[in-house]
């Protein structure tokens, strides 16, 4: 499968704990994106990079979330010090610069209790 | 209000039925996606359409650039069929950042 894969599909945490999600793109694509879905809501925009430059941030993205591609290739993004709001699902996409479609990944569902 | 505006939020058919979904955005475009997803989370690209129209199978996507309007139809829908379906713009050409998605329509085709 040469899609775009993430992991873990699904994480519970305690509230107060740090997690970390890892998304792997389409080995050409070399722009990579972070979204974040709550329950009947489509996608918003966290995050995204140019190879290994984060080059725009959502206001969503508060100082508690941190995302890094450190080799242009797969991507973490980090929550610290989770709280029950950011209970959501974490999608990742990529694409090629200047194409017109981002390929999604599978998901993280995540829920802090 | 939002920039990307989808209806009905939940839609319920009986198989076989043809069924709309509609988008409207207020921001000028570069493409327009339809995106279907399954529950567990996996988002798959239906269609990106520009101008016109598309057809794939029982599934048919048009736009109206001047009036910012897509609807997306299912012919003879299946219970196979029943997921969200989102409307998601790309606002501009070079700016890969800039997608905006409609908050989706959740589709149960009964059997």
């Amino acid at each position: 499968d040469t899609g775009v894969s993430q992991n873990p599909r699904h994480k519970i945490t305690k509230r107060g704990q740090n997690v970390t999600f890892r998304c792997d793109p389409i080995s050409e694509h070399n722009r990579l994106y972070w979204y974040r879905q709550t329950l009947g809501q489509g996608p918003e925009f966290l995050t995204y990079f140019q190879n290994e430059a984060q080059l725009e941030k959502s206001r969503l993205l508060s100082d508690r979330f941190s995302a890094e591609r450190p080799k242009g290739s797969f991507s973490t993004l980090e929550i610290q010090r989770t709280e029950q709001g950011d209970s959501a699902m974490y999608l990742c996409a990529s694409s090629l610069v200047g194409g017109n479609e981002q390929f999604f990944g599978p998901g993280t569902r995540l829920t802090v209790l | 209000k939002n920039e990307v505006e989808q209806s009905p939020q939940n839609l319920t058919a009986q198989e076989g039925e043809f069924i709309t979904i509609n988008c409207s955005y207020s921001v000028g475009i570069s493409a327009l996606h339809w995106l279907q997803q399954h529950p567990g989370g996996g988002i798959v690209s239906l269609f990106m359409l520009s101008s016109g129209k598309k057809k794939h199978g029982r599934l048919i996507a048009t736009i109206n650039i001047q009036e910012k309007h897509s609807s997306l139809h299912i012919t003879a829908s299946h219970p196979r069929d029943s997921a969200v379906y989102i409307c998601a713009v790309k606002t501009s050409l070079y700016n890969n950042n800039d997608m905006r998605f409609g908050a989706g329509t959740r589709l149960t085709v009964k059997p």
